[in-house]
């Protein structure tokens, strides 16, 4: 299945964090989605052969990285207390509308 | 932009009432649509999908229809179970401008009573 590391984060505002993730063997596509409390997912971005290939709607101290090996990370820059949220990795088979998107159990990330 | 609206909840229901969540949908494209399921202290899981109008979708006795006249995916179940007690999330991926995001509703939370 796809894991996410660490499950729970405590940062202070103005730090920068990593959030890894491990997609499920063989899948190409990566994509990253912010659960902000009693909201639906938010999409971040989407990684497909470790190239972003999509952007939701976030500033650019999001950013990412895919790796040949089936992981990947989300890094945030000059945290702030909005971005106090469970951040979610899904990895895919294959490219494509329909395809099915697995989850991680996510990060729960709390900024003071 | 795109976008998902679905029932509020919190929902309760005894043990073997009927279910509906409902969604409707906005999109610039053609969307594929589906519901996810978020069990207690576990990830979203695909529980159904639909990728054309008319289709549908259905899996452990839930089902919901790919209505395109009136742009909505409704969840429904004949008869719940305890186990069912979840959030159920209607979303729609939509490839209109190359990225095959998706896009979620707020969440209904679930509860089943015995």
């Amino acid at each position: 299945g796809v894991t996410q590391s660490p499950t729970h984060l405590i940062k202070t505002r103005g730090q920068q964090v990593t959030l890894r993730c491990s997609s499920q063997s063989g899948h190409n596509t990566v994509s990253w989605y912010q659960q902000a409390l009693g909201q639906g997912p938010q999409f971040i971005f989407q990684y497909y052969r470790e190239e972003e290939n999509g952007r939701g709607n976030f500033p650019p101290r999001f950013s990412g990285l895919q790796f040949p090996n089936d992981s990947s990370e989300l890094n945030v820059n000059a945290l702030e207390l909005d971005d106090s949220a469970l951040y979610l990795c899904a990895s895919s088979p294959q490219r494509g509308r329909d395809t099915e998107a697995f989850f991680g159990q996510g990060t729960r990330l709390t900024v003071v | 932009g795109d976008s998902v609206t679905q029932m509020e909840g919190p929902v309760t229901l005894s043990e073997e009432a009927f279910l509906t969540i409902n969604c409707t949908y906005t999109a610039t494209g053609y969307p594929s649509l589906f519901w996810y399921v978020q069990y207690p202290g576990e990830g979203l899981q695909l529980l159904l999908k639909a990728t054309k109008a008319d289709d549908k979708g259905s899996n452990k006795g839930f089902e919901a229809t790919y209505r395109k006249e009136t742009t909505s995916f409704h969840l429904e179940k004949g008869s719940v179970q305890v186990s069912d007690s979840a959030v159920y999330f209607c979303a729609l991926s939509d490839d209109g401008f190359g990225n095959e995001k998706l896009t979620f509703g707020t969440g209904t939370r679930l509860t089943i009573i015995p």
